[in-house]
């Protein structure tokens, strides 16, 4: 069976202190792996699409990676506002425009 | 670009009512999709369509649920009757999927309540 998981569910770092978010997934074949953030009371909001083992994709403080069995979310000298609920989600062979969607890491930037 | 646009944006409905559900999404995108977010199973799919055409409806929980796209530019998702366990955020997004790279865009949700 298709799964996508995400850890740690929850973490809390203080401003400056860079770490990695993780999403492994276990497919039968990957067509893209997105990652979304996503802020209290608002829909998700799309950050990166990636699609093949190695790609980078970077944006601001956050580089997002991928290997053939997990993707990384690095996030670099994180301040508040990037505070949220990270997100991945996979397109998987044979399953049209389906996006299958981890449970997310919840992260929290403190002063 | 206004965005995915859904309404109502809160819905307190009672047990047995029908609740309806609305979604507009980008225009020139051809891809739309439904989804439920609980604490307890996350984000999940209910149904999507391309070109307007219902393609995957397995996530739908029952035939109390049903969806529509008469047109490009709406969709519903109705729930008919409700029930508590229905409680959640409902999302709509959508893509224009010839688009590899591009990524699905998401209302803001309907946050649904039923008592």
């Amino acid at each position: 069976e298709d799964q996508v998981t995400q850890s740690p569910e929850a973490l809390r770092l203080q401003e400056g202190e860079s770490s990695s978010l993780n999403c492994s997934y276990t497919v039968s074949g990957l067509r893209g792996l997105f990652w979304y953030r996503q802020d209290p009371g608002k829909g998700p909001e799309f950050l990166f699409t990636l699609y093949s083992a190695g790609e980078e994709k970077e944006k601001e403080r956050l580089k997002a990676t991928l290997t053939k069995k997990e993707s990384f979310l690095h996030i670099t000298a994180p301040k508040p506002e990037d505070s949220a609920t990270y997100l991945c989600a996979v397109l998987i062979t044979g399953g049209g425009n389906k996006l299958t969607f981890g449970t997310g890491t919840q992260l929290k930037v403190e002063l | 670009d206004a965005g995915v646009i859904q309404s109502p944006r809160h819905e307190v409905t009672e047990m047995g009512q029908e609740v309806t559900l609305r979604c507009k999404p980008i225009s020139g995108h051809n891809s739309l999709f439904w989804y439920r977010q609980t604490m307890m199973r996350g984000l999940e799919l209910l149904i999507y369509f391309n070109n307007n055409v219902p393609i995957d409806d397995s996530g739908m929980p029952e035939d109390r649920f049903s969806a529509k796209m008469p047109n490009a530019s709406f969709s519903t998702l109705k729930i008919q009757p409700s029930e508590p366990r229905d409680s959640a955020v409902y999302f709509c997004a959508s893509r224009f999927n010839r688009d590899r790279g591009a990524g699905y865009t998401f209302g803001s949700g309907t946050r649904l309540t039923v008592v």
